[in-house]
């Protein structure tokens, strides 16, 4: 079963208009961390925003804020007023912390193209 | 801080060959990791290591190989290119504590296997 689900392949949005790019996850852990990163045409992974199991509150940076649904499984990353540079591939990723390894990997979805149209 | 560094950014092997992607950090960061991205598709972990001296697989480990002698680099290598281990290649490095865990991605280095 895929860990982390990206429903949207591709997304429009006007520019100055806000956008949701969906995220849910599947794990057991009550402790873990999901994470949104943003990969340019350049191809730099460029980190956006982080949320922790345990944070009580949602996530904000800026423009970036990430809807965390515990029950729901689900980390949704929402961008405030749209630009023409926020075009790019969205990935959601997550950090499970296994107590036998010290693996700190992330497990990656397939990632949401957004095109922020003028 | 230069942050994560990748050398080189492209690369075209021929089958069979061997080569060494360099990665290193100066965040003094104890995590580093190897991922590869192939297109359509998010990152897959190969290798990771959670010290100098200390290193693990992860979900792809066939055909490479790393070593971590000191905390700054984390080489990978291909042992013998395969096509199927074209890719684009991200060296990762993180510390960790309680509020965040926060991996810093280097630029990337493309592999082409002729």
């Amino acid at each position: 079963a895929q860990k982390i689900t990206q429903t949207q392949p591709g997304m429009f949005v006007q520019e100055k208009e806000a956008v949701t790019l969906d995220c849910t996850y599947d794990t057991s852990d009550q402790s873990y961390g999901l994470f949104w990163y943003k990969q340019p045409s350049s191809g730099e992974m460029i980190f956006l925003i982080y949320q922790g199991s345990y944070d009580e509150q949602n996530a904000t940076e800026g423009r970036y804020s990430l809807n965390f649904q515990k029950a729901r499984k689900s980390a949704n990353l929402v961008i405030s007023a749209s630009q023409l540079g926020d075009s790019a591939m969205y990935f959601c990723a997550m950090r499970e912390w296994p107590m036998d390894t010290g693996r700190r990997a992330l497990t990656f979805g397939s990632g949401t193209r957004l095109q922020v149209q003028p | 801080n230069a942050g994560v560094t990748q050398t080189p950014k492209f690369q075209v092997l021929k089958t069979g060959q061997s080569m060494t992607l360099q990665c290193a950090q100066d965040m003094n960061h104890e995590y580093m990791s190897w991922y590869r991205q192939d297109p359509g598709m998010g990152l897959r972990l190969i290798h990771y290591s959670v010290g100098a001296g200390i290193t693990d697989q992860g979900e792809v480990p066939n055909g490479y190989n790393v070593s971590r002698s000191t905390t700054e680099d984390f080489p990978l290598r291909l042992l013998s290119a395969a096509p199927s281990q074209t890719s684009v290649y991200f060296c990762a490095s993180s510390y960790s504590s309680i509020f965040t865990d926060t991996q810093y991605f280097g630029p990337g280095t493309r592999l082409t296997v002729l």
